[in-house]
Order: C-alpha cells, then sequence, then structure tokens
C-alpha cells in the first residue's frame, strides 16, 4: 500500500523568500509518480508539478522545483520567490494504479502555507 | 476553453435523504474520477470512470454511493440516506486517457455537502 506524509500541518513565508514543503512517501512498486497540487480558498485542485521515479534529474515548472531524493523517498516541493498568491493548501500526491488502466491520485493532507508581506 | 464545472457548489441536505451531485468534464476527456475531501484531510479516491463505464468503484465506501455516466460526458454521483459524516467536499477530476506519462488531472471547484 501507498502511503504519502506531509509533516508540516502550517508553514509560514515572507514574500520574495524560498519556501519548502516536505513530502515523504512509501510504496513498493518501482514505477511511480509524484505530484503536487494547490488548493486555494476557492477549492480548486491546481496541479503544479511532476516527477517520474525514473526521471533523471528534479522537475521545474517556473517558480516550483521538486527535491526528489529517491533513496530517501522525499519529494519535497520549493517555491522560489514567494507572491501573496501562493497562499493555500498544498498538496503532495502519488499515483496509485487502479484497476483497467487508470490511476487514481494519493494524497497526504497537505500543508497551509501563508505568504506575509 | 471550459475546465471541470460541478453542480452545486453547495449542498445542505437533511440525514436520510437523497443527493445527486453533478460533474461535467472537460469535454474530450475519456477518464474522469470522483474523490471526497473531508475536513483537514486530502482528497480520497472514489471511483473512476473510463467512457461510461465505472472501471473502478473500489473507493466507493459502502453501497449507499453510486456514479453514473450514461453517455461518456457528464457524470453524477448519487448518495441515498445520507448520513452526517457523509458531509464534506466532493471533487471531480478528469482527463483525457489514463496512464500515460503523467495524464494531468484537472479538478473541478467541488461540491460541498453538508448533511445536517
Amino acid at each position: 500500500a501507498q502511503k504519502i506524509t506531509q509533516t508540516q500541518p502550517g508553514m509560514f513565508v515572507q514574500e520574495k523568500e524560498a519556501v519548502t514543503l516536505d513530502c515523504t512517501y512509501d510504496t513498493s512498486d518501482p514505477s511511480y509518480g509524484l505530484f503536487w497540487y494547490k488548493q486555494p480558498s476557492s477549492g480548486e485542485m491546481i496541479f503544479l508539478i511532476y516527477q517520474g521515479s525514473y526521471d533523471q534529474q528534479n522537475a521545474t515548472e517556473g517558480r516550483y522545483s521538486l527535491n526528489f531524493q529517491k533513496a530517501r523517498k522525499s519529494a519535497n516541493l520549493v517555491i522560489s520567490a514567494s507572491q501573496l498568491g501562493d497562499s493555500a493548501m498544498y498538496f503532495c500526491a502519488m499515483r496509485a494504479r487502479v484497476l483497467n488502466s487508470g490511476y487514481a491520485l494519493n494524497f497526504g493532507k497537505g500543508t497551509s502555507l501563508l505568504v506575509t508581506p | 476553453g471550459a475546465g471541470v464545472s460541478q453542480t452545486p457548489s453547495n449542498k445542505v441536505t437533511e440525514k436520510g435523504k437523497y443527493v445527486e451531485l453533478r460533474c461535467d468534464p472537460i469535454s474530450g476527456h475519456t477518464a474522469l474520477y470522483w474523490y471526497r475531501q473531508s475536513l483537514g484531510q486530502g482528497p480520497e479516491f472514489l471511483i473512476y470512470f473510463q467512457g461510461t463505464g465505472a472501471a473502478d468503484d473500489s473507493g466507493l465506501p459502502n453501497d449507499r454511493f453510486f456514479a453514473v455516466r450514461p453517455e461518456g460526458s457528464v457524470s453524477t454521483l448519487k448518495i441515498q440516506r445520507t448520513e452526517r459524516g457523509d458531509s464534506a467536499v466532493y471533487l471531480c477530476a478528469s482527463s483525457f486517457t489514463s496512464g500515460g506519462r503523467y495524464n494531468e488531472q484537472f479538478f473541478g471547484p467541488g461540491t460541498r455537502l453538508t448533511v445536517l
């Protein structure tokens, strides 16, 4: 069974600073994918970044980067140059195989990020 | 283009009543997922559709929950004899296909269900 752990219920960061949101995972599958989603107060889950287990390089998408340490089973999200609009819940998720060639997302409990002026 | 839409945005009902929650996926997306997000938790998988059929319903908590997607587009999540524990935000997501590199799932804004 898969497990996603986010140990930081809440984080604060000052505007323009960088922040790291932690995520550790456990899986017996040799092939897996890790996602980060942002959930603002409006409720919609917004895809941020993806890391495949066989990817040689850490994923980057604009101000978002993923610090992937496979041996330690961690996939931390780094947000550079934080903006006030980054204040939201952030969820780490792993792709879980389901029947008939599908996959679902197995989410952690999330981290609430507050960016202060 | 239009994203995933869900109606209603909020639903308040009484214990024991029947409710229907609707999801309209992005046009052309063949895969559709329902998740349930309880307060303070991440979303939990309920059911996955590939086209018209429920390809995996292993996440449905019990037989009071049922979902359909009769024409391979709009889906309805149906909850019978609602209980207070069913109160949560119900999220719908869609993607072009299942599998592949990562086939990003696009989420709707959710329906907040409150059972009194």
